[in-house]
């Protein structure tokens, strides 16, 4: 069965470094989205993205992120300038349509130290 | 501000019992309501969706929505010690194109 996958797994990066965060949506799958959780808290969504632009992004989605979709299968999440509240599980999600059910992958864990 | 809400648990139901997970949600323009599963440390895991105002029955599963009260649930039948698991119920928000809003959760504990 088709899943979506997400590199590294875990990441441990210094407070102000950058930090590419990988995904591979589901291949037929066209939208595709990034959530974080915060060790204890809710999932939040932060952008959406389709057809190779932003869909729509969260208050949390600030100047120091990006995405991006370098080539056919990845999906990245760039962290400019990393804050020790970036702490987080990061998941990347995929969906066939808008309106369908989206998939998750099995997050990154981001540590910032 | 949009919120959904849950009753955080643990809830704690012995096996084979039915257990009966809560959520209200404040934006009432919203169509799309989802049940996730999500055990420590994982990522959330689509249980069901649903859509229309009624019952969807899906093996041990069913989920309830009733969009006038603005409230969904989701009752697990049978309920088994691998059901033993946070339930996050999300909305997909109106007014947005992709947004949707989580729960903080349900702790589920099914006791053998």
């Amino acid at each position: 069965e088709p899943e979506v996958t997400q590199t590294p797994s875990h990441q441990v990066t210094q407070m102000g470094q950058e930090v590419i965060l990988r995904c591979v949506p589901i291949s037929n799958h066209l939208y595709f989205y990034w959530y974080r959780q915060i060790l204890g808290q809710k999932v939040e969504f932060l952008v959406s993205f389709y057809n190779n632009e932003i869909s729509e992004k969260s208050e949390i989605f600030d100047d120091q992120f990006s995405v991006e979709r370098p080539d056919g299968s990845n999906f990245t999440l760039k962290i400019r300038s990393t804050k020790l509240e970036d702490s987080a599980m990061y998941f990347c999600a995929s969906s066939v349509g808008r309106q369908e059910t989206q998939y998750f992958g099995p997050g990154t864990r981001l540590l910032v130290l | 501000q949009k919120e959904v809400e849950q009753n955080s648990g643990p809830l704690s139901v012995p096996e084979g019992a039915i257990a009966s997970l809560n959520c209200t949600y404040s934006d009432r323009g919203s169509q799309s309501f989802f049940w996730y599963r999500q055990y420590s440390g994982k990522s959330p895991e689509l249980i069901m969706s649903i859509y229309s105002n009624g019952d969807k029955e899906d093996g041990r599963f069913t989920a309830q929505l009733n969009k006038a009260s603005q409230y969904v649930s989701l009752l697990i039948r049978d309920s088994q010690p691998s059901d033993s698991a946070t339930y996050l119920c999300a909305v997909k928000v109106e007014t947005s194109y992709d947004k949707v809003i989580f729960g903080p959760g349900t702790s589920l504990s099914v006791i053998p």
